[in-house]
């Protein structure tokens, strides 16, 4: 089974300060893990994605993400936030490797205030 | 990146009835995802819908409730059947690129059952 942790229901910051938005993942296997971004009465955007290579990966708007194995962690990060960054932010998760089920769990999602 | 509409947007529906929601995507994709979001949670994966083969539901969602149809690779529907106000969710169709893996949302059917 696989699972996904978002350890804080919301993160405030002050605009111009760095982001950060945590997510852990349990998963038996190497997986592959995304980050999604959800405006208000909009649906699910794609910001970016951990597959293999490369530990750091830069996704859109500025947003980037570190993959740990060592710490089971996909920790979103955006150095200098924008107040148009407030929105809800999801982690996910998905193990199609000796499967082909790309199906995505999802954490329970992070609401991000950015205040100007 | 894959441009995906969904209808209805939006509908408010009486207990007892059922809505199908229509998935439509602009190239042709042999995976089609089904979840639902219920209000202030995150997504929860009610089946997963390949075209030439029967929907494969998750623990907890049957195909008598929740019916899918998958006629070709760009169009998918899915049934809420006999509704309760706990069927109140959005309804949200993704696709998967098989060549990058990443998937893509519609932007969803709000549903609300009085």
């Amino acid at each position: 089974a696989q699972s996904v942790a978002q350890p804080e229901d919301q993160v405030n910051v002050a605009e111009g300060n760095p982001l950060t938005v945590k997510c852990t993942y349990s998963v038996s296997g190497n997986p592959y893990l995304f980050w999604y971004v959800q405006y208000p009465n909009r649906g699910l955007q794609f910001l970016l994605k951990y597959i293999t290579g490369d530990n750091l990966v830069k996704g859109s708007y500025g947003f980037e993400a570190e993959f740990n194995k060592s710490q089971t962690s996909f920790h979103l990060k955006k150095p200098s936030a924008l107040v148009s960054d407030s929105a809800l932010y999801f982690c996910a998760v998905s193990l199609p490797e000796g499967s082909n089920d790309y199906k995505l769990s999802f954490g329970a999602g992070t609401t991000v205030t950015v205040r100007a | 990146s894959a441009v995906i509409s969904q209808k209805p947007s939006r509908d408010i529906c009486q207990r007892g009835t059922s809505l199908t929601i229509q998935c439509q995507v602009d190239s042709q994709v042999t995976m089609m995802f089904w979840y639902r979001q219920q209000p202030g949670q995150s997504l929860t994966l009610i089946a997963t819908a390949n075209q030439g083969s029967e929907a494969t539901y998750e623990s907890g969602f049957v195909i008598d409730k929740f019916p899918i149809s998958r006629p070709n690779l760009t169009f998918s529907t899915l049934t809420v059947s006999n509704m309760s106000p706990e069927d109140s969710s959005i309804y949200l169709c993704s696709v998967l690129s098989d060549s990058i893996y990443e998937q893509y949302f519609g932007p969803g059917t709000r549903l609300t059952v009085t």
